[in-house]
């Protein structure tokens, strides 16, 4: 079983359709982290959280410790949205290193 | 803006050659990070380095080793390409332990 798992690994959705992309992890973490990926290959970090919820224009980023999950949501969705989703969770014993997830392929079409 | 760059962004070798990829980061990170990124297996730490001349294997080291004599340098080397290094190579850097990582743009390299 992996360490961190996504869901849906694709995701097709019309243009303001709100979307939601899931992480479970089995390991313990100090914070989550949610990047995107676009064509072409460049990371941006979106998020850094280590509890309860954050906030970005349209992206909204939840956590729950205990359950160990997260959730990414994008209200209004737009074909510019369209990219990999990709989360991550630092192992305890080295903080700096981090697990990622497979990634979540998301299509917003127009 | 924290700038992360890479020296290509596409590389086309053979097999049995020395490569160099490198790394620059403008902001006095600490830490920097070398990944590979394959189709199905996601991002995958090679080796990192939390400060100038220091270095920790990864999850993947076996073929890759790393030099970092400037802070802001972090250089992976394949010693002896093969084909199955042929893959996205990902650098990254952070500040602290727990910060947020700043990625570079990739490079895509291909071992023929």
């Amino acid at each position: 079983k992996n360490e961190v798992e996504q869901s849906p690994q694709n995701l097709t959705a019309q243009e303001g359709e709100f979307i939601t992309i899931n992480c479970s992890y089995s390991v313990g973490i100090s914070a989550l982290h949610w990047l995107q990926q676009h064509p072409g290959g460049g990371i941006v970090s979106l998020f850094m959280l280590s509890s309860g919820k954050k906030k970005h224009g349209r992206l909204i980023a939840t956590i729950n410790i205990q359950e160990k999950h997260s959730s990414l949501h994008i209200t209004a969705s737009h074909p510019r949205d369209s990219a990999v989703y990709i989360c991550a969770v630092p192992l305890l014993q080295g903080a700096q290193k981090l697990v990622f997830g497979q990634g979540t392929r998301l299509t917003i079409n127009p | 803006d924290v700038k992360v760059t890479q020296s290509s962004r596409y590389l086309v070798k053979r097999t049995g050659e020395k490569v160099f990829l490198e790394c620059v980061q403008d902001m006095d990170h600490e830490n920097m990070f070398w990944y590979r990124q394959d189709p199905g297996l996601g991002l995958r730490l090679i080796y990192f380095s939390y400060d100038v001349k220091m270095k920790e294997k990864g999850d993947i080291p076996e073929g890759y080793s790393v030099s970092r004599e400037k802070k802001e340098r972090f250089s992976l080397i394949l010693e002896s390409a093969s084909t199955n290094q042929t893959s996205m190579y990902l650098c990254a850097s952070s500040f602290g332990s727990k910060e947020t990582q700043y990625f570079g743009p990739g490079t895509r390299l291909l071992v023929l």
